[in-house]
């Protein structure tokens, strides 16, 4: 079946630097989303991404959307204490919807 | 999210025992699912719906069954608890047919 490949697993940062998960699909993927899910909390979406080479930005989190429609990246500039979670990339099939395994961030202040 | 409730928050059982998780919505969107998450494996998919009944299988269904007689319930059942459905389960509801995801706030379980 699909499988939607995230990496990495975990990263560790300084707080002020810059962090980015990667999200890669063998197959074209309709569109992706991307949620973030707080410790001990729930997942909350975050974006979704829909047109080919799309890149989207809310404020310090940059996301993109590859030219294949296969990959996806999320990008936080100077990460801040508040930015630790799992960040999750969420492929779709048609109707199937496929989460990667996570990127878990932890900010070192 | 407001709107999507689930229940029990927490639960402990021992092995053999039938559990029944509870999801509801306050809204009415046709859309339901329920996710499973252990670490290493993120979000995997137990089943969904699509409408009052109307239900299929995703990624990880064995050992579990749902009911959807109503839009606004979707409650997964364990039939007979095992070790390995120890997990947090969430309850989600799109917007849409194509729209995002709310989750409710997850039922931790323990299966002894």
């Amino acid at each position: 079946g699909q499988q939607v490949m995230q990496i990495p697993q975990y990263q560790h940062v300084q707080e002020g630097e810059d962090f980015t998960t990667y999200c890669n699909s063998s197959t074209t993927l309709s569109n992706i989303q991307w949620y973030k899910q707080r410790p001990g909390g729930h997942p909350v979406f975050l974006i979704q991404l829909v047109k080919s080479g799309e890149v989207k930005k809310q404020k310090r989190l940059t996301f993109q959307f590859g030219e294949a429609k296969k990959n996806s990246s999320l990008h936080i500039t100077a990460t801040q204490t508040t930015d630790v979670g799992t960040y999750f990339c969420m492929g779709e099939y048609g109707n199937k919807l496929v989460f990667g395994a996570g990127t878990i961030l932890r900010v070192k202040s | 999210d407001a709107g999507i409730t689930q229940s029990p928050r927490y639960k402990i059982t021992e092995t053999g025992r039938q559990v029944t998780l509870m999801c509801h919505q306050t809204w009415s969107h046709s859309y339901m699912f329920w996710y499973r998450q252990d670490l290493g494996h993120g979000l995997r998919l137990i089943y969904y719906s699509a409408a009052a009944d109307i239900t299929d299988k995703g990624e990880v269904p064995d050992g579990y069954v749902v009911s959807r007689s109503k839009t606004e319930n979707f409650p997964l059942t364990l039939e007979s608890a095992t070790r390995s459905q120890t997990s947090v389960y969430f309850c989600a509801i799109r917007e849409g047919s194509a729209g995002k995801l709310f989750f409710g706030s997850g039922t931790q379980l323990s299966v002894l």
